[in-house]
C-alpha cells in the first residue's frame, strides 16, 4: 500500500461548480498537509498547508483534515476554467532524520468548463 | 529573486550517456529535492538532503546519484542513462523544518532513446 492515496481523476466540471479532492494516507507519522496545483509544464505551487484536524479556509478553496480517518480534502467553491489544472496532496511527518521527506499523492487532473 | 532554478531545461541522451541535472536555489533553504514525474504516476521523490553535508534515499532512487555541492546547489547524476528514466525531473528546496512550503523549480524534460 503506498502511503498516499490520490484519485489520479480526471475531474471535468462545470463552470461555478464545487469541486471536491481527496487523499487518504496510511502513515500515522505525517502531521502536515499541503495542496498543492500544477499547471500543465510547470512546477507545483503550495496552495493550501495545514497542520491540524479541522478546517482551513482561504478563499474559494478550503482543506479539511481528518487524522482519524487519515483522510484529507481539498474544496474548491464557484470554480472558474483557471482553476483547471492538477492538484496533489503531499505529506510530511515532524522535524527530524526521515521525516523532512515530503510525499505527494499522485495528483488529480481537473477541467473546468466554461 | 529566481527562486529554484533547474538546468537544462530539456535534453536528449542516448542509452547510456551520463549526465548531470544541475539545481540551485538563492532563498537559503537547508533542505533540497530531486522529484521525478511520470504520467499517473505523480511526484516520486529519487534523493534529498535535509541539510548542507546530508543526502537520503528516497522513493526511487536507483539508478540515480546526487551531490549537495554547497547550502545553494544539489545536483542529480545519471551515470548511464536508460529509456525508463524518461521523465519530467523537479528540484524543490525548504527551509528547515517539515511545517515549510516547498518551492520548486521548472523542470528538467528529459528523454532517453
Amino acid at each position: 500500500q503506498k502511503e498516499v492515496e490520490q484519485d489520479p481523476g480526471p475531474l471535468s466540471v462545470p463552470e461555478g461548480a464545487i469541486v471536491s479532492l481527496n487523499c487518504t494516507y496510511s502513515n500515522s507519522a505525517f502531521q502536515y498537509f499541503m495542496w498543492y496545483r500544477q499547471y500543465s509544464r510547470k512546477g507545483p505551487e503550495l496552495l493550501m498547508y495545514t497542520y491540524s484536524s479541522g478546517n482551513k479556509e482561504d478563499g474559494r478553496f478550503t482543506a479539511q483534515v481528518d487524522k482519524s480517518s487519515k483522510y484529507i480534502s481539498l474544496f474548491i467553491r464557484d470554480s472558474q476554467p483557471s482553476d483547471s489544472a492538477t492538484y496533489l496532496c503531499a505529506m510530511s511527518g515532524q522535524s527530524g532524520g526521515s521525516n523532512y521527506k515530503l510525499t505527494f499523492g499522485k495528483g488529480t487532473l481537473l477541467t473546468v468548463n466554461p | 529573486n529566481a527562486g529554484v532554478t533547474q538546468t537544462p531545461k530539456f535534453q536528449v541522451l542516448k542509452t547510456g550517456q551520463s549526465m548531470t541535472l544541475q539545481c540551485a536555489q538563492d532563498m537559503n533553504h537547508n533542505s533540497m529535492y530531486w522529484y521525478r514525474q511520470d504520467p499517473g504516476m505523480g511526484l516520486r521523490l529519487i534523493y534529498y538532503s535535509a541539510s548542507e553535508g546530508t543526502t537520503d534515499k528516497g522513493e526511487v532512487p536507483n539508478g540515480y546519484n546526487v551531490s549537495r555541492l554547497n547550502k545553494r546547489e544539489f545536483s542529480l547524476r545519471l551515470e548511464s542513462a536508460a529509456p525508463s528514466q524518461t521523465s519530467v525531473y523537479f528540484c524543490a528546496s525548504r527551509r528547515t523544518g517539515s511545517n515549510t512550503e516547498a518551492f520548486f523549480g521548472q523542470g528538467t524534460r528529459l528523454t532517453v532513446v
